[in-house]
């Protein structure tokens, strides 16, 4: 079975310029979360969903950035306008639920520069 | 609110020796902890995880870990490195109220010299 999918995988773009990350998760899961790697801060969370449905987005830094899973085998993570601090390492992972205890299955990252 | 605490962002060791990773962790409930590891310009793994069965967990490649409430810690060892073993290694800390959300430490490069 095909793991978790994200493109691209190295995005260089300019201050000011919109960005859009995508996932694929893994069949049959029904959890997707975004994380987000820097140096400084390591991973952070920034949302999730449960079935299609955001649960928790208190990690989204600003309203710059907005997430989107329109249905099972697809979700979308977009800045606009972008930052150079947004610059990351952008991970989607998706699991089973099943009561918290379900092991998350991450992508290989879609690493974001922004000039 | 939960929280990991990875001791030393970088343990070096000589192929053969021990490898002790630590991480100590906060939960007003009990908590599922997990060892993930992350290879150069990877995603990251599963290499184990505790979610209130035995309290020591055994993990591919030879790592495993063992909980131990009273000092909150989690910590991850195996007996004898391999150069292979070379990679970025998180500590995460979930919860059955936490929606399957984790909730990462900052994580500890391992390096093994020859």
């Amino acid at each position: 079975d095909a793991g978790v999918i994200q493109s691209p995988r190295h995005e260089v773009t300019e201050m000011g310029q919109e960005v859009t990350l995508r996932c694929k998760p893994i069949s049959g899961h029904n959890s997707l979360f975004w994380y987000r790697q820097t140096m400084m801060r390591g991973l952070e969370l920034l949302i999730y969903f449960n079935n299609n449905v955001p649960i928790d987005d208190s990690g989204m830094p600003e309203d710059r950035f907005s997430a989107k899973m329109p249905n099972a085998s697809f979700s979308t993570l977009k800045i606009q306008p972008s930052e150079p601090r947004d610059s990351a390492v952008y991970f989607c992972a998706s699991s089973l639920f099943r009561q918290a205890s379900g092991e998350l299955f991450f992508g290989e990252g879609s690493r974001l520069t922004v000039l | 609110a939960q929280s990991v605490t990875q001791l030393g962002s970088h343990v070096s060791v000589s192929e053969g020796a021990l490898v002790l990773l630590r991480c100590n962790y906060s939960s007003s409930v009990p908590p599922y902890l997990f060892w993930y590891v992350q290879y150069p310009n990877q995603g990251l793994q599963l290499l184990l995880k505790y979610t209130s069965a035995a309290t020591l967990v055994k993990g591919i490649n030879g790592f495993e870990a063992e909980f131990k409430k009273s000092e909150t810690s989690f910590h991850l060892t195996k007996p004898s490195a391999h150069m292979s073993d070379a990679a970025e290694y998180f500590c995460a800390v979930s919860a059955y109220n936490q929606g399957g959300k984790l909730i990462f430490g900052q994580g500890t490069e391992l390096s093994v010299k020859p």
